[in-house]
């Protein structure tokens, strides 16, 4: 079946670093467009970063850009999200999703999702 | 960047009565090019990843039960559970993908009155 693994979450204390895979299995990896969403204790879903099927074109949420890298190995069918000078407010739990892509190049959903990682950030 | 609000925060509707969740955008999401609009809808349970509904505004993902509906363009959006069962109880968002970043509503909480 479809399914979506991510790893790499844990405690790092602030200004460090980590990497988040996501490791997917079931489906022709690809061809799909591939999300972060994270989601901080308590609250709702923020958006984070896309990265196109061929790892050519990527798009970042404001408050991570600079700072966080996605990027994807299609030959191995894993998905990675970089964060680099992690902040207290980068606590959460991150999700990788498959998007989707119309005829017009344009993303429009999110249709299988990982169970989550949880990264928290303290000193 | 394109901010998404839900109304209400939350709200509780007695079994089989109707649910109305409403997203609104701060521009519109209508992709003129194809009369699209990039809005789509989840439902996120305790513990769980969120499940798509809905996509393109009112397609319903495959799967998904026909009491669930989306409606509406341009900036004002609804989502409607037409007759609320008890495994409907959870948190349910909107996203648009017409621009990025591809922005969440706050998300609603559906509870049983």
């Amino acid at each position: 079946q479809v399914q979506l693994v991510e790893s790499g979450g844990g405690l790092v204390q602030p200004g460090r670093s980590l990497r988040l895979s996501c490791a997917t299995s079931g489906f022709t990896f690809s061809p799909y467009p591939m999300h972060w969403v994270r989601q901080a204790p308590g609250k709702g879903l923020e958006w984070v970063a896309v990265i196109s099927y061929n790892g050519t074109s990527k798009f970042y949420q404001d408050s991570v850009r600079g700072r966080f890298s996605i990027s994807r190995d299609n030959s191995q069918k894993i998905l990675y999200l970089q964060m680099n000078s992690l902040r207290p407010e980068d606590t959460a739990v991150y999700f990788c999703a498959r998007g989707r892509r119309d005829g017009y190049s344009r993303y429009y959903g999110l249709d299988v999702w990982g169970q989550g990682t949880t990264v928290t950030v303290s000193s | 960047d394109i901010v998404m609000t839900q109304s209400p925060d939350s709200l509780a509707v007695s079994l089989g009565e109707r649910a109305t969740i409403n997203c609104k955008s701060s521009q519109s999401v209508l992709y003129n090019s194809n009369n699209k609009n990039y809005l789509a809808w989840y439902q996120q349970k305790p513990g769980q990843p969120p499940k798509l509904l809905i996509y393109w505004a009112s397609t319903r993902e495959y799967g998904v039960p026909d009491r669930f509906s989306g409606s509406g363009s341009g900036t004002d959006f609804t989502l409607t559970i037409s007759s609320l069962q008890a495994e409907d109880v959870a948190v349910y968002y909107c996203q648009q993908f017409y621009s990025s970043p591809f922005t969440f509503g706050p998300g609603t909480k559906v509870q049983i009155k």
